[in-house]
This record gives C-alpha cells, sequence and structure tokens, in this order.
C-alpha cells in the first residue's frame, strides 16, 4: 500500500525558505519508472505543479518557479525533500506530495507517458509576518 | 509551457444525469492527457490516465476520449459522490500543467 506524508512549517515569513518533506512507503524511488513530485493548491484555486524527481535522479521544474525550487531525494530513507526559497504570501497554499506511475516508454517521444496515482494528505502553508 | 482550459469552468447537475467535461491543450499533448476529482479537504483522486483508461476502483460510469488537443470525461450518471471539482493535466510536456477546475455541484 503507497503512503506519502508531508511534513513541515505552517507558517512561514516572507523572504524566508520554505523546506518540506515527503516521508513515504509503500515504493522504492530507485525502482525504474517511478517519481515523487510536489503539487501546490492556493485557497479558492486550481491545482499547480511544481516539480518532480524520479528514479534515475531526473528532475524536472515549473518554468515559473524553477529558480526558486530544489527537489532532492534520499532513497534509503525513503524521502524526497523540496526547498523553495524567497516565499511570499502569494506561496499561501496546500502542498500536496505525489507517487508519479510511469505508465509506458512512448518510442515516438522518447518519454515516459506519467500519472499521478497517490497523493499525500496535504499540508497547508500559510506566508505571513 | 502548455495551457489546459476546461469547459465549462462550473455546472449544476441533478443525481442521474450525464455529465461532460472538456479539456483543450493549446497544442497537442498526445494522449498524454489524466483526470482528477477534487473533493474539499482531501487529496485528489486519479479518475483516468492516458486519456482514456479507468483507474483501478474508479466506477465504471467514468469514460474519458480523446487524443492531440480535444478531450472529454464523462460521467455517465452522476452519483451523489461525484459532486466535486474535476480537473485534467497534461504531461506531456517536462512542464505538467493542470487546467483550471470544473466545480460540479448539485442542481
Amino acid at each position: 500500500q503507497i503512503t506519502l506524508k508531508e511534513s513541515g512549517p505552517a507558517l512561514v515569513k516572507p523572504a524566508q525558505t520554505l523546506t518540506l518533506t515527503c516521508n513515504f512507503s509503500g515504493f522504492s524511488l530507485s525502482t525504474t519508472g517511478v517519481g515523487v513530485g510536489w503539487i501546490r493548491q492556493p485557497p479558492g484555486k486550481a491545482l499547480e505543479w511544481l516539480a518532480v524527481i524520479y528514479w534515475d535522479e531526473g528532475k524536472r521544474y515549473s518554468p515559473f518557479l524553477k529558480s526558486r525550487l530544489t527537489i532532492t531525494k534520499d532513497t534509503p530513507k525513503d524521502q524526497v525533500v523540496l526547498t523553495m526559497t524567497n516565499m511570499d504570501p502569494v506561496d499561501t497554499a496546500t502542498y500536496y506530495c505525489v507517487h508519479v506511475k510511469s505508465l509506458y516508454y512512448d518510442l515516438m517521444t522518447a518519454y515516459y507517458n506519467v500519472c499521478v496515482d497517490f497523493w499525500g494528505q496535504g499540508t497547508l502553508v500559510t506566508v505571513s509576518s | 509551457d502548455i495551457p489546459l482550459t476546461q469547459s465549462p469552468s462550473s455546472l449544476s447537475a441533478s443525481v442521474g444525469d450525464r455529465v461532460t467535461i472538456t479539456c483543450r491543450a493549446s497544442q497537442s499533448v498526445s494522449n498524454y492527457l489524466n483526470w482528477y476529482q477534487h473533493k474539499p479537504g482531501k487529496a485528489p483522486t486519479l479518475l483516468i490516465y492516458a486519456a482514456s483508461s479507468l483507474q483501478t476502483g474508479v466506477p465504471p460510469r467514468f469514460s474519458g476520449s480523446g487524443s492531440g488537443t480535444d478531450f472529454t470525461l464523462t460521467i455517465s450518471s452522476l452519483q451523489p459522490e461525484d459532486f466535486a471539482t474535476y480537473y485534467c493535466q497534461q504531461t506531456y510536456s517536462s512542464s505538467w500543467t493542470f487546467g483550471q477546475g470544473t466545480n460540479v455541484d448539485i442542481k
């Protein structure tokens, strides 16, 4: 059974760095095709993808936030960490850690077709002075 | 970045209604299109992956279709537990994007 749980501060001040940890179980980030990502949802707004890290150390970031994000993994600890620098009140959101499943390798595009099949419960982060 | 536009943004429907939500991509995403259901206070859940494949455990009243730029999520007979917000997501580009969401509420 796959589970993911986010942890981190509920309140951060503007300009501070946010560090979120995802502890997961039921899978290994050393398994081919597996990834762990982060998605957030500001209050009353849509889902927004932030970053993903794959079994092969591959990383992808939202181009709008790339300069502020870092995603890392600790495979033996079954843990993924996301840091976001220079926090602003507009970054107030529920942050979700997610399991990314590779469906198949597309020979035409040389991409893995993927989906998010498990989500953590989410953690609300408020940015305020 | 590949923007996704969902329509409608919201709809009111009754139990038993057939509901259709569309998702249009600004460029082709092949079949790299997933659908999620999100209820308030809960984590989203995967309904459809690769445009038309039903996720394990999801009732067969949910179905997805489309390829390229135009996609559809259909609920054949709306049930009380289906009132929620629905999102499409593309993973074709290395920068994933979500639609703005479609809120389905009770008429």
